[in-house]
């Protein structure tokens, strides 16, 4: 199957401060990335649809200044929590699909963000 | 209103036993259903996926899945576990206009007794 990579798999910032996930297709196109951030022992929680060269569309009590997202490329999405605080300490997973009707996307191996 | 529902929080059985994970959904196109398993700490595997045909999907891992439309469900069953089956395991939904986004159950989490 394809395979997305996620990059960093963990990190720990300081709270104030802002960090950048990146997720990779390695081996496809990606017209369509997904975010997603899961909460302890509860299931996905979809945050932002973003689509190369365009906008991302945010799902309902997201913060779009708080977490910057850019699919500059068809291989490369980026999340970004800015001034990240301890309440955005979770676990964010990404997904990366290709092509109209293809309805299976592909799931990175997710970061865990701890704030302090 | 679309959703999906795994009315079990948590399940445990003994090594070598058989296993079923239940699904319900409720979806108003055509439904595209997968199951995806997370171990912890880690990102998430598929499992299996059901888009059409035959209703009994063979997955990876020795796992399988029923598709019955009358019933709204999606079941995924193992004949024998392994206590490397331990994870938590989602049920998810989709359709061809949705572009990929999935609606996901709450999760089932394995516990393996030796």
């Amino acid at each position: 199957g394809a395979v997305v990579s996620q990059h960093p798999s963990r990190v720990i910032c300081k709270s104030g401060t802002s960090v950048k996930i990146e997720c990779r297709s390695l081996d496809f196109q990606a017209t369509t990335m997904f975010w997603y951030r899961q909460f302890p022992k509860q299931s996905l929680m979809l945050m932002a649809t973003s689509n190369e060269g365009s906008k991302a569309t945010y799902e309902q009590g997201v913060e779009k200044d708080k977490f910057l997202i850019n699919h500059a490329s068809l291989t490369l999405s980026t999340l970004t929590v800015t001034s990240a605080h301890p309440e955005d300490s979770s676990f964010y997973i990404c997904s990366a699909g290709w092509g109209q009707g293809n309805t299976e996307a592909f799931f990175g191996q997710g970061t865990r963000l701890t704030v302090v | 209103a679309q959703s999906v529902t795994q009315p079990d929080i948590h399940i445990t059985v003994s090594e070598g036993a058989s296993l079923e994970l239940r699904c319900n959904y409720s979806y108003g196109a055509t439904p595209y259903l997968f199951w995806y398993v997370q171990s912890p700490g880690q990102g998430l595997q598929l499992l299996l996926k059901y888009f059409s045909g035959d209703t009994l999907v063979q997955g990876i891992k020795g796992f399988e899945a029923e598709f019955k439309r009358s019933q709204s469900s999606f079941n995924l069953r193992k004949p024998s576990v392994h206590w490397s089956d331990a994870a938590e395991y989602f049920c998810a939904v989709g359709g061809v206009r949705s572009n990929y986004q999935l609606i996901w159950g709450a999760g089932t989490k394995l516990i393996i007794k030796p």
